[in-house]
């Protein structure tokens, strides 16, 4: 059974730049598309992108500027950065497999203020 | 503003069965396929519906999903009280180089 989990600050200062790793365990990173979403306290849900195993990616174009995913295979993670953060950018952030999004990990909370 | 339109809130009692629509443009639902999710309070969202009308497994033959034209509906039959969650319906969206859009989700309540 495929199981996600995502790790990095749960506080990140406003201008500087949001990290997050998605681990992928119970099976191989390869041979998927992985993608990022996250939703704003008490608010819908938000696609951020997704990128394939090998490397190419797909951005939501309001974050594009933004935004960038990056995989390794090594380590069976996928990886998201997302600069000049502001208050906007606080919300759950979860990691999914697939554009489908049939497999999440738990979510992780990342609060932008300073 | 969300690309795909949900009405905020539903609601039935048990033992009812109750839609949710989900209403979007030829770029995305008119196109593609339409996914939707659950969200218990408090979780992770979780695939109930894929290619329009698939359930993974796993998932109750209560829900059901349908398509026609640019609208997409998820149904869901003999309610229960563990069904009160945010439904979202998303779909992939031509338009822009191409992005995956979401509904602003619906939340059901079991009266």
């Amino acid at each position: 059974q495929v199981q996600l989990q995502e790790s990095g600050p749960g506080l990140v200062k406003p201008s500087e730049t949001l990290s997050l790793t998605c681990t992928v365990s119970g099976g191989s990173i390869s041979s998927y598309y992985w993608s990022w979403i996250r939703q704003p306290p008490g608010k819908g849900l938000e696609w951020i992108g997704y990128i394939y195993y090998s490397g190419s990616t797909n951005y939501n174009p309001s974050l594009k500027s933004r935004v960038t995913i990056s995989v390794d295979t090594s380590k069976n993670q996928f990886s998201l950065k997302l600069s000049s953060v502001t208050a906007a950018d606080t919300a759950v952030y979860y990691c999914a497999r697939g554009p489908t999004q049939d497999v999440w990990g738990k979510g992780t909370t990342v609060t932008v203020s300073s | 503003q969300s690309v795909l339109t949900q009405p905020p809130s539903a609601s039935g009692t048990p033992g009812q069965r109750v839609t949710i629509s989900c209403s979007g443009s030829s770029s995305n639902i008119g196109s593609n396929y339409v996914y939707w999710y659950q969200q218990l309070p408090g979780t992770a969202p979780k695939l109930l519906i894929y290619r329009n009308n698939q359930r993974p497994s796993g998932v109750p033959d209560r829900f059901s999903g349908s398509k026609s034209g640019t609208s997409a509906s998820l149904a869901i039959s003999g309610l229960r009280s563990e069904d009160e969650a945010d439904y979202y319906c998303a779909a992939w969206d031509d338009s822009l180089s191409g992005r995956v859009v979401f509904g602003g989700g619906t939340k059901l309540t079991v009266l």
